[in-house]
């Protein structure tokens, strides 16, 4: 399996709290990826990187942003959580050498906001 | 990025063949076929990449027409094991491509 670790696993945030999660690779892949995914609505991109500090907007970025200062970490924030961001986030890494440039997808982290 | 379908579930017998079909009329020139294996609390997991006629890997089996508007995986020989939920994607083979994730087909494998 691709070494990548997200953290935190599991959280319960209140509504309007800011929350970061994180997403550390090992394998020195190029690009990285946060998606959300919700019963009925399967995976959705929220931002990707191509590059330490080259970020952009996903199919569902609003009221998310990341920041990527080193190649192996990723992060995503949510400055204000509500409700509607319950949900459970994976990370994903892939890597521009690869022929079919697949993605690998992290363990997730289950984010609950009361 | 071309629409995908497929049956929402599928149920099979261990040692069994599975075929699972996916349609995509509107494939592009450049679209390559994908698919991936997610298990339950587990992240998605490539599983095979097709472009055109037949690529076979030690997990499974991709099977493409010449006219590229289905595909077919097949799973050799089910266990207990490959009950998860599979997703057909579509897209072009290119680094930092967004997945694009349907509701997937729901395997459901039983003794």
């Amino acid at each position: 399996d691709a070494g990548i670790t997200q953290s935190p696993r599991h959280k319960v945030t209140e509504t309007g709290t800011p929350v970061t999660l994180r997403c550390h690779q090992t394998e020195n892949h190029r690009y990285m990826y946060w998606y959300r995914q919700d019963p009925g609505h399967g995976l959705r991109l929220i931002h990707y990187s191509y590059g330490v500090k080259d970020t952009d907007k996903g199919e569902v970025s609003d009221g998310y942003s990341v920041s990527r200062s080193k190649t192996e970490d990723f992060l995503l924030t949510l400055e204000s959580a509500t409700s509607s961001q319950t949900s459970v986030y994976f990370c994903a890494i892939s890597d521009s050498r690869r022929q079919s440039y697949e993605q690998y997808f992290g363990p997730g982290t289950r984010l609950t906001v009361t | 990025l071309a629409k995908t379908t497929q049956p929402i579930s599928m149920d099979s017998y261990e040692g069994q063949e599975v075929n699972i079909t996916c349609s995509h009329n509107n494939i592009a020139t450049n679209d390559y076929i994908t698919w991936y294996q997610q298990f339950p609390s587990q992240g998605p997991r490539f599983i095979i990449q097709g472009y055109k006629t037949k690529v076979t890997n030690e997990v499974a089996s991709l099977f493409i027409p010449a006219d590229r508007k289905s595909s077919t995986l097949s799973l050799p020989r089910v266990s207990l094991s490959d009950t998860a939920v599979y997703y057909c994607l579509v897209g072009a083979n290119q680094a930092g491509t967004a997945l694009i994730f349907g509701k997937g087909t729901t395997l459901s494998v039983s003794s």
